[in-house]
């Protein structure tokens, strides 16, 4: 069965300041990781994938992660926070192949000046 | 615009009381799916279907029925609401198969007093 884990429900940074948003997985065959964005009131966006290949994927608005393997990790990071990426981010995993997304419980990005 | 469009936004039941949440796609994506989302807890999926004519359950099905009569339409029924059906649900599709990408709705706020 696959699994999310997402540390911390809420993270705050200053404007400007790196954002780092962990993850870890479980799954017992090669997965597929998204990070979706999810602004009030709306449904989520997807902000980035990693299914084969280059391990470092980047998405939209300048966020990034980094698939590890032997840590079991996709954390998301960003060079410096804008005040509109306040949100909702979700990690998400599927097994290759499969169709179901699990997701895990989100981390609310808080922004202040 | 191409998109995923769901109706009601915003619904108050009382216990009891039956409802059906629509959703509507205009992408041509063979898979569709409902999940629910709750504060703490994440999207959790309710149903999903793979094609036109088949539903299966997924993490958290009790409570609701759905209906896939058509390739563009999936809905949720509620057939005795509770309160603990109070939840933000979203409907979202597949972008391709075997990919995991979801393209989601807005959601609809659903109230059960």
């Amino acid at each position: 069965a696959q699994s999310v884990t997402q540390l911390g429900s809420h993270v705050s940074v200053s404007e400007g300041a790196l954002v780092l948003l962990r993850c870890n997985y479980s799954s017992s065959v090669p997965p597929y990781l998204f990070w979706y964005v999810q602004y009030p009131n709306q449904g989520l966006q997807l902000l980035l994938k990693y299914t084969t290949g280059a391990t470092l994927v980047k998405g939209i608005n300048g966020f990034e992660a980094e698939f590890k393997k032997s840590e079991t990790s996709f954390h998301l990071t960003k060079p410096s926070a804008h005040m509109s990426d306040a949100a909702e981010y979700f990690c998400a995993v599927t097994p290759q192949g499969f169709q179901k997304l699990v997701f895990g419980t989100g981390t609310r990005l808080l922004v202040s000046p | 615009n191409a998109g995923v469009t769901q109706t009601p936004k915003f619904q108050v039941l009382k216990t009891g009381q039956s409802m059906t949440l629509q959703c509507a796609q205009d992408m041509n994506h063979n898979s569709m799916y409902w999940y629910r989302q709750d504060p703490g807890m994440g999207l959790r999926l309710i149903y999903y279907s793979a094609s036109e004519g088949t539903t299966d359950k997924g993490e958290v099905p009790n409570g609701y029925n759905v209906s896939r009569l058509n390739k563009r339409e999936f809905s949720l029924r509620l057939e005795s609401a509770a309160p603990s059906q109070t939840s933000v649900y979203f409907c979202a599709t597949l972008l391709a198969d075997n990919t995991g990408e979801l393209f989601f709705g807005e959601g609809s706020r659903l109230t059960v007093l």
